[in-house]
């Protein structure tokens, strides 16, 4: 079975400065793929990022990038010059390459960008 | 394209009662999610389907419930009788299977069961 634990139930960041939210996951799996999504107070679940388990090289989205440790199955996702707009409950989720391809989640952390 | 869309948005309902929430999948995409998002359990799957065809329905919490996908544009989740323990909010997602497999969120279904 795979589960996906955040340990930081809530955060803040002060606006244009930089934080990292936490993320580890366990499987026996290979393959796999790693994501982090944004649920804003409209309840809208909006990708942000993901990474492929098979490339070392760590993603990028713009203001958002990850910090992915196979070995010790982390992945941090480090937000740069945040904005009020980032203000958001942020979800980790795991996905098997191959057969069920659902969601596995963690349980979010809440992240208030303060003005 | 109008994205994954849901209806109702939102719904209150009495005990008792049989509720049916209905999500119109992109077009194209070949796979189907149900999610559920309560403050104790989180977002939690309840079921997916392949190609219109259910592949695990084991996260669907008891009888009461069943989610049907009669063709590739329309799938229903239906709870019959609702409970006050029913009361969440109910995502649907597709998805195209692919290299990718990124999963694309309706904006879901806030149920209230009083």
């Amino acid at each position: 079975a795979q589960t996906v634990t955040q340990s930081q139930p809530e955060m803040s960041v002060q606006e244009a400065e930089t934080v990292t939210l936490s993320c580890t996951y366990d499987t026996s799996e290979s393959n796999y793929y790693l994501f982090w999504y944004k649920q804003p107070p409209s309840r809208q679940m909006i990708l942000v990022i993901r990474q492929e388990a098979y490339k070392q090289q760590n993603a990028t989205e713009n203001r958002f990038s990850v910090n992915f440790q196979k070995a010790a199955k982390s992945f941090s996702l480090k937000i740069s010059d945040s904005q009020l707009g980032d203000t958001a409950m942020y979800f980790c989720a795991f996905m098997k390459q191959t057969g069920a391809n659902n969601l596995f989640f963690g349980t979010g952390t809440r992240l208030t960008v303060i003005p | 394209d109008a994205g994954v869309i849901q209806s109702p948005r939102h719904e209150v309902t009495e005990m008792g009662q049989e509720v049916t929430l209905r999500c119109k999948p992109i077009s194209g995409h070949n796979s189907l999610f149900w999610y559920r998002q309560t403050m104790m359990r989180g977002l939690e799957l309840l079921i997916y389907f392949n190609n219109n065809v259910p592949i695990d329905d084991s996260g669907m919490p008891e009888d009461r419930f069943s989610a049907k996908m009669p063709n590739a544009s329309f799938s229903t989740l239906k709870i019959q009788p609702s409970e006050p323990r029913d009361s969440a909010v109910y995502f649907c997602a597709s998805s195209l299977q692919g290299s990718y497999n990124e999963q694309f969120f309706g904006p879901g279904t806030r149920l209230t069961v009083l």
